[in-house]
């Protein structure tokens, strides 16, 4: 059980498009979905946080103009990555939990397996 | 800030070898500490973890103990398998009623057969 799934698992685009990365849970309602960011040998880095029918909370220093994100139902969340330039190329993961920010505890996460996004 | 920081991979052993993954983590206050583990092509899992100090989080053969003394969290496994071969993370949440991970760089292991 709780399965979250990520489409697509990689994407090529040119600079200065858009792209979207899907999230769903496929076996829970996913009250709150997270999205990381991680570049090469890098950490996990908390984008934003979103619960379920309400605007995201995103961390300092991410824009969130540029990383748009939907989360409409309980089982899907969108990143929208606008304009996308090169620099935006790295290894989005997102990740869902039962439970609605910022209440729950943090291991009641479950993640999916990422996508990676190259901006040529 | 608070941060974690891990050794460097890729880990190369050999089955049935110990494995210890360092991992070091720097938070005010009372972290609770854990290590997500990542097989290919899935998403990271929670592999155990460690809300107060001296706890030991175990799984799967896996152990780590929560040394406040020396802000570490390593982990260790008695006899690794061909089947760990994967990227370990260690990471802080702050605080046990937390939604925030904080994650290391993560530490890829390979076991040979």
């Amino acid at each position: 059980g709780a399965v979250v799934s990520q489409h697509p698992s990689w994407v090529i685009c040119k600079s200065g498009t858009s792209v979207k990365i899907e999230c769903r849970s496929l076996d829970f309602q996913a009250t709150t979905m997270f999205w990381y960011r991680q570049f090469p040998k890098q950490s996990l880095m908390l984008m934003a946080t979103s619960n379920e029918g309400s605007k995201a909370t995103y961390e300092q220093g991410v824009e969130k103009d540029k990383f748009l994100i939907n989360h409409a139902s309980l089982t899907l969340s969108t990143l929208t990555v606008t304009s996308a330039h090169p620099e935006d190329s790295s290894f989005y993961i997102c990740s869902a939990s039962p439970g609605r920010y910022p209440t729950r505890k943090a291991d009641t996460q479950y993640f999916g397996p990422g996508t990676r996004l190259t901006v040529l | 800030g608070n941060s974690v920081t891990q050794m460097e991979g890729p880990v190369t052993l050999s089955e049935e070898a110990f494995l210890t993954i360092n991992c070091t983590y720097t938070a005010t206050g009372y972290p609770s500490l854990f290590w997500y583990v990542q097989y290919p092509g899935e998403g990271l899992q929670l592999l155990l973890k460690a809300t107060k100090a001296d706890d030991k989080g175990s799984n799967k053969g896996f152990e780590a103990t929560y040394r406040k003394e020396t802000t570490s969290f390593h982990l260790e496994k008695g006899s690794v398998q061909v089947s760990d071969s994967a990227v370990y993370f260690c990471a802080l949440s702050e605080g046990d009623s937390s939604y925030k991970l904080i994650f290391g760089s993560g530490t890829r292991l390979l076991v040979r057969p």
